[in-house]
């Protein structure tokens, strides 16, 4: 099985600002990575697939990075609205067995 | 706009079968294709994918659970299911079921999400 880890568990960032976050594969997964944010009481939203492709709606403002077993995505002018749990996800292997990350909260600081 | 939704019962008892049926609204399962999955989500915790299925009715599952899981399609209902046995409190989560967005494969990312029903396992 493939283990994503995300760091840090928890960002604390000012509105305004940068925030990144950190998502390492234990074996390479091509660019076969999403990104996912999910607020408190609601369902994950798709974010960016493919490790840097916006999914449909996703303001320019998120962006992915990152292959093999890197990845990044930064939130370049973080919004009131961008603070939530954020997880990535490996769609890599056949057959599938699908495994996402642990989290990463950012949080308002 | 499709639209997934999650029904069931929400509370089972320990080593009984958790029944769960996902509708799917705004489009057909079988003239589109895609995959259709289930992922859980343990209160407090993070996500875990459980299976996913084609139409057709092919399936794949997560090794960790494959065992006590069974994903099954009803076309003529709009609907998949999920069914997994004997449950224990481990097995308490937010259940959501989910589209694949790429076509004819479950190797994918999920696009479109059912808003969750929470199944608590208790006597």
């Amino acid at each position: 099985e493939i283990v994503m880890t995300q760091s840090p568990a928890t960002l604390s960032v000012s509105p305004g600002e940068r925030a990144t976050l950190s998502c390492r594969a234990s074996q390479s997964v091509s660019s076969n990575l999403a990104w996912y944010q999910q607020k408190p009481g609601q369902a994950p939203r798709l974010l960016i697939y493919g490790a840097s492709t916006r999914a449909t709606g996703i303001p320019a403002r998120f962006s992915g990075s990152g292959s093999g077993t890197e990845f990044t995505l930064t939130i370049s002018s973080l919004q009131s609205e961008d603070f939530a749990v954020y997880y990535c996800q490996q769609y890599n292997n056949w057959p599938p067995s699908i495994t996402f990350g642990q989290g990463t909260r950012l949080e308002i600081k | 706009q499709l639209q997934l939704q999650e029904s069931g019962p929400g509370l089972v008892k320990p080593s009984e079968t958790l029944s769960l049926t996902c509708t799917v609204s705004g489009g057909s399962i079988s003239s589109s294709s895609y995959y259709w999955g289930w992922i859980r989500q343990p209160p407090g915790k993070g996500l875990e994918w459980i299976g996913s299925i084609y139409y057709s009715g092919s399936t794949y599952y997560n090794p960790s659970l494959k065992s006590r899981v069974t994903i099954s399609v009803d076309t003529s209902k709009n609907q998949f299911s999920l069914k997994l046995s004997s449950v224990t409190a481990a097995d308490t989560a937010v259940y959501y079921c989910a589209r694949h967005m790429g076509s004819e494969t479950p190797v994918d990312a999920f696009d479109i999400w059912g808003q969750g029903t929470m199944v608590t396992v208790s006597s």
